[in-house]
């Protein structure tokens, strides 16, 4: 069966340092990988998504992410974080197959500090 | 840019009362998804159309929620009866197709309250 884990509840940065959000999945197959940000009282967005090919992903606002396939990993990176990046971050896996579904890990809550 | 609409925004009942919740997928989406996220927590999928066809209701509770989407397009989720423990926000979602690497994209969602 396919999982996703955010080992952080909590990730603190301050301002203009760079930022770390961790994921590790398990799945059958290959992988196919989102980030998502939802602020408060607001659905998902979007970020970014592997599926194949270079494991270095780049998306939306200045994040990106690396594919690390033989550690499971794929970590959300940001080179200068910015105070309202401060939101909440979900890691979401989808194993190969059109019967599968997507799995949400629990969420990173991101607090940038000026 | 095209957004997902649902409505309403925020709900709030009493126990045992039926709720339902609508949902406008972005125009020419074919799947479209109803997840529930409990404080906290990530969503997890309700229910999985493919064009008017139900996918995937492996995780609704059957007894009391049920899903329609009769044109293909809109869709609504109902509760009935709602309780105490229904509270979360739901959330719509849609995609192109419902292939393993297509984005879901996401409404504001609907926060509902059981009292």
């Amino acid at each position: 069966a396919q999982s996703v884990a955010q080992p952080e509840d909590q990730v603190n940065v301050a301002e203009g340092n760079p930022l770390t959000v961790k994921c590790t999945y398990s799945v059958s197959g290959n992988p196919y990988l989102f980030w998502y940000v939802q602020y408060p009282n607001r659905g998902l967005q979007f970020l970014l998504k592997y599926i194949t090919g270079d494991n270095l992903v780049k998306g939306s606002y200045g994040f990106e992410a690396e594919f690390n396939k033989s550690q499971t990993s794929f970590h959300l990176k940001k080179p200068s974080a910015l105070v309202s990046d401060s939101a909440l971050y979900f890691c979401a896996v989808r194993d190969m197959g059109r019967a599968s579904k997507i799995i949400f890990g629990s969420g990173t809550r991101l607090s940038i500090r000026p | 840019e095209a957004e997902v609409a649902q409505s309403p925004r925020y709900k709030i009942t009493e126990k045992s009362q039926a709720v339902a919740f609508w949902c406008d997928p972005i125009s020419g989406h074919a799947t479209l998804y109803w997840y529930r996220q409990i404080l906290g927590q990530g969503p997890e999928l309700l229910v999985q159309f493919q064009d008017e066809s139900v996918v995937d209701d492996s995780q609704l509770p059957k007894d009391r929620f049920s899903a329609e989407r009769l044109k293909g397009v809109d869709s609504t989720l109902k509760i009935q009866p709602a309780e105490l423990g229904d509270s979360a926000m739901y959330l719509c979602a849609s995609s192109i197709l419902a292939g393993e690497g297509d984005t879901q994209y996401f409404g504001p969602g609907t926060r509902l309250t059981v009292l």
